[in-house]
């Protein structure tokens, strides 16, 4: 258990509406990640995280931001939801003994649902 | 893109039999991982073998991987109705600075 909490774990929203997703850590691991899992697309990374405020995009970023003010959150957020965002969203951390292989340890999921 | 792409995408077998999963991907790797998902649940790191490894043993796991064809195997042994998950392929390219990359998964039902 790498202490990884995701708020919330469910939520519904509607279109247009801003969502913000919370990553909470306990352990002061520097990168933190965010991906969003769909059937038939396995895991994409969307935004990950090197250190506060420090942060780069992924491979479908589009549509999302992100922010790090402090080591033990990092937060996912949607400007403006569409129903395309609709999924499964996990956050990662990246252990100590991942520092030279990459191994992540990850979150229960936040699934997100835009109506 | 993905850059692992798993194989089969399901498989369902009898407990007690062997279960092999295989992933093939495009670009030089540092290393492969393979996770495993229980529905609902986020993933957990099973086992990473390096690409100067060929093959790694962990329990009832042994993952091999080929560097010239660009593939790995997953095979599970004496399954078990718990091992039932879906189970991803992850790569590290060299030099691509700690970003995994995942396949979409292999889906794997093991019969009682």
């Amino acid at each position: 258990d790498a202490g990884i909490t995701q708020s919330p774990r469910h939520k519904v929203t509607e279109t247009g509406t801003p969502v913000t997703l919370r990553c909470h850590q306990t352990e002061n691991h520097r990168y933190m990640y965010w991906y969003r899992q769909d059937p038939g697309h396995g895991l994409r990374l969307i935004h990950y995280s090197y250190g506060v405020k420090d942060t780069d995009k992924g491979e479908v970023s589009d549509g999302y931001s992100v922010s790090r003010s402090k080591t033990e959150d990092f937060l996912l957020t949607l400007e403006s939801a569409t129903s395309s965002q609709t999924s499964v969203y996990f956050c990662a951390i990246q252990a100590r003994q991942g520092v030279n292989t990459g191994e992540l340890f990850f979150g229960e999921g936040s699934r997100l649902t835009v109506l | 893109s993905q850059q692992g792409e798993e194989d089969p995408q399901a498989l369902s077998i009898q407990e007690g039999e062997n279960a092999t999963m295989n992933c093939s991907y495009k670009t030089s790797i540092n290393n492969l991982q393979w996770y495993r998902q229980n529905s609902g649940r986020g993933l957990v790191h099973l086992i990473l073998i390096r690409s100067n490894e060929r093959e790694k043993h962990s329990g009832r796991l042994r993952v091999t991987l080929d560097t010239s064809k660009k593939s790995s195997s997953l095979l599970i042994t004496a399954s078990r109705a718990a091992d039932t998950a879906s189970y991803f392929c992850a790569t590290i390219r060299d030099g691509a600075n700690s970003k995994l990359t995942f396949g979409k998964g292999i889906t794997l039902s093991v019969r009682p």
